[in-house]
């Protein structure tokens, strides 16, 4: 299976900063990534589809980059709705679908 | 309005079943695949199961192939998840997630429904 690798595990960051978040893949996927945000208790949220497109609805200081093993998710300016716990996940349709550990954004 | 909603979660003895449900709503559900993704308390997303559009793909996680079958039924707008046998680590939040296809991104998931599997 591709295994993703998240960095960092936690963030801390204050409202404005531009904050980046790196996942890797074990293998090459290709553009097949999503990121997501999740609240607590809440459901994920999509944020970025195929690497780089931005979900419909979804702020402009999201943008997502990469292909093959590496991928980034950038939050340009951060706002205090943003602080929340980010996914990827790896869809290549040869392999089981997979998670990274997430990452924490908390506030500084 | 899109809308998925889950139930079936509730409190079962290890080894015991328990059948979840998805229904769905605003959308047109037949051209739709469907996933489960299940989260443990304080931990992360893992998928469990995946169903294409006609029910003709199913694919399952290592962790729960041989114990659990996804299905659906187009003319009831459901998702099923059948999970037998189950076990403490099967505790979690499932949550039901529609993607366009295999290669795609789950755009829309449910609230989620609670499984707790103990004595």
């Amino acid at each position: 299976d591709i295994q993703m690798t998240q960095s960092p595990s936690t963030l801390s960051a204050s409202v404005g900063d531009r904050v980046t978040i790196t996942c890797r893949a074990s293998q090459t996927i290709s553009s097949w990534l999503a990121w997501y945000q999740q609240k607590p208790g809440k459901a994920p949220n999509l944020l970025i589809y195929d690497a780089s497109n931005l979900e419909s609805g979804v702020p402009s200081r999201f943008s997502g980059s990469g292909s093959g093993t590496e991928f980034t998710l950038t939050i340009s300016s951060l706002q205090p709705d943003d602080f929340a716990t980010y996914y990827c996940q790896q869809y290549n349709s040869y392999s089981p679908y997979t998670f990274g550990q997430g990452t924490k954004l908390e506030i500084k | 309005e899109v809308q998925l909603v889950e139930s079936g979660g509730g409190l079962v003895q290890p080894r015991g079943s328990l059948r979840l449900s998805c229904a769905a709503s605003g959308f047109s559900f037949s051209s739709y695949s469907m996933n489960w993704v299940r989260q443990a308390p304080g931990k992360g997303l893992e998928w469990v199961a995946y169903i294409s559009s006609s029910s003709y793909s199913i694919y399952y996680a290592d962790s729960v192939k041989g114990r659990v079958t996804i299905s659906r039924d187009n003319a009831k707008n459901s998702l099923y998840l059948q999970m037998n046998s189950l076990r403490a680590e099967d505790t979690a939040v499932y949550y039901c997630a529609r993607a366009y296809g295999r290669n795609s991104a789950f755009d829309f998931w449910g609230q989620g429904t609670m499984v707790t599997v103990s004595s």
